[in-house]
């Protein structure tokens, strides 16, 4: 069973452009959990999804940011006109349906550098 | 808002030390607290987890208490190796909440 994936791994985009953050949840997990981990800081919670729904996103900024977990492919974690503040890493963890307070599992994340 | 610090923020140790990390959060209410394990430019291994009911956990070396009263956790690595180097974090999740994350402890274990 293949753990949670996450591409592309590393990431650089101009000032302005658009990052598209994909992450594959481990098989049969249908919860998706978004989080953001700025340098020399601690893992900040953005959004919680399960399958068409975005179920909390008290953590995503108002503005540029928004995610999506369709019925079909991966979640995408979407940032429009990216500034120099979005360089960050930005972890994906999924969780079985069953219980959605269970543990999390992460992927390796994604290490976004805006130029 | 439930707020979660670690102390000491980094920690360097001879091998085979026993060391402890310590986790505390404002919000006793919790549903459960897991400690992860963060390599430098890798994901979280996720260590233990303590649901609310539970004092405490064990996994090989490793042994995680909780004191919802008071509000800390603490993370008990036994023997310690070069192999445990990493960054240890702390996570809360309050009843209907999402995981609060503490700003970790970065561990240096000196062969």
């Amino acid at each position: 069973n293949a753990g949670v994936m996450q591409n592309p791994r590393h990431l650089v985009r101009r000032r302005g452009q658009e990052a598209r953050l994909r992450c594959s949840p481990m098989k049969g997990h249908s919860h998706v959990y978004w989080y953001r981990q700025l340098p020399e800081e601690g893992l900040k919670f953005m959004v919680y999804l399960q399958k068409e729904n975005i179920i909390d996103e008290s953590g995503m900024p108002k503005e540029r940011f928004s995610a999506e977990f369709p019925k079909e492919g991966p979640s995408i974690l979407r940032i429009q006109q990216v500034v120099r503040g979005d360089s960050a890493a930005y972890f994906c963890a999924s969780s079985p349906p069953s219980v959605s307070t269970d543990t999390q599992y992460f992927g390796p994340g994604t290490r976004l550098t805006v130029l | 808002k439930q707020e979660v610090t670690q102390i000491p923020a980094a920690l360097s140790v001879p091998e085979g030390e026993n060391l402890v990390l310590n986790c505390s959060f404002t919000d006793s209410a919790i549903y459960n607290l897991q400690w992860f394990r963060q390599d430098p430019g890798k994901g979280l291994t996720s260590l233990l987890l303590i649901q609310s009911s539970q004092r405490e956990q064990t996994s090989g070396r490793l042994n995680a208490s909780l004191d919802k009263s008071s509000g800390r956790s603490t993370l008990y690595i036994a023997a310690s190796q070069p192999g445990d180097s990493a960054t240890y974090l702390c996570a809360v999740r309050n009843y209907g909440q999402n995981f609060v994350f503490g700003p970790g402890t970065r561990l240096s274990v000196l062969p």
